[in-house]
């Protein structure tokens, strides 16, 4: 049951280019969505979220953009830099109110080439 | 900066032992949770853990599984025998509130199930 789907495993873009991260779901009581960077060896650290009554929220290089009605969002970077390759998770939440679990994609690694 | 700090990073133990999984939220927040990740798979959602109890648990998070946080600083997950599919990356995370799904997360305990 992927309830969050990221549909791209990995992704290689020119530095200085765009990079954009595609993340669709599927359970319309999703309050909030967020995007994860993960190094290797390292845990998850938070860089943006979107409350479900936005369509943008937008934090220096990095926008997200909600598409609730096809639900799907994605991340975008801009001006890609060499250290943004990392593995990306999109994830949701507040589905079932309260300290409810984060539902997460299976990621997708971003390649930054020089 | 506050972080989030697991023990141990790594753990070798045989099928059927016991194995606690120690962590240290940040100082102030009020919200606990362990998630996993298998190998080339999606984090997974195990427990949340508020106010001293288990706020939400997934399906994965059996009678074998549990939380504890016996001396209010350090946050412990147990299993209680272990299995080969338990095998798997423990992410330890914490949250001040429960309402965004921001969350701050440990880099990890590897689990190794032989």
């Amino acid at each position: 049951d992927q309830q969050v789907k990221q549909n791209s495993p990995s992704l290689r873009v020119q530095e200085g280019r765009i990079s954009i991260l595609n993340c669709d779901y599927t359970n319309s009581m999703f309050d909030y969505f967020l995007w994860y960077k993960k190094y290797p060896a390292e845990g998850p650290t938070f860089l943006i979220s979107i409350s479900s009554i936005k369509d943008k929220n937008e934090d220096g290089r990095f926008t997200v953009f909600l598409n609730k009605s096809a639900k799907h969002l994605s991340l975008h970077i801009v001006p890609s830099q060499p250290g943004d390759s990392a593995v990306y998770f999109c994830a949701a939440g507040g589905a079932g109110g309260g300290a409810d679990g984060l539902t997460f994609g299976k990621g997708t690694h971003l390649i930054i080439q020089p | 900066e506050p972080e989030v700090t697991q023990t141990p990073s790594h753990q070798v133990t045989q099928m059927g032992q016991e194995v606690i999984l120690r962590c240290v939220p940040i100082s102030n927040h009020l919200y606990f949770y362990w998630y996993r990740q298998i190998l080339g798979q999606k984090v997974e959602f195990l427990v949340s853990f508020y106010n001293n109890e288990i706020s939400e648990k997934s399906e994965i998070f059996d009678d074998q599984f549990s939380v504890e946080r016996p001396d209010g600083s350090n946050f412990t997950l147990k299993i209680r025998s272990t299995k080969l599919e338990d095998s798997a990356m423990y992410f330890c995370a914490s949250s001040f509130g429960a309402d965004t799904g921001e969350l701050f997360f440990g880099e990890g305990s590897r689990l190794t199930v032989l």
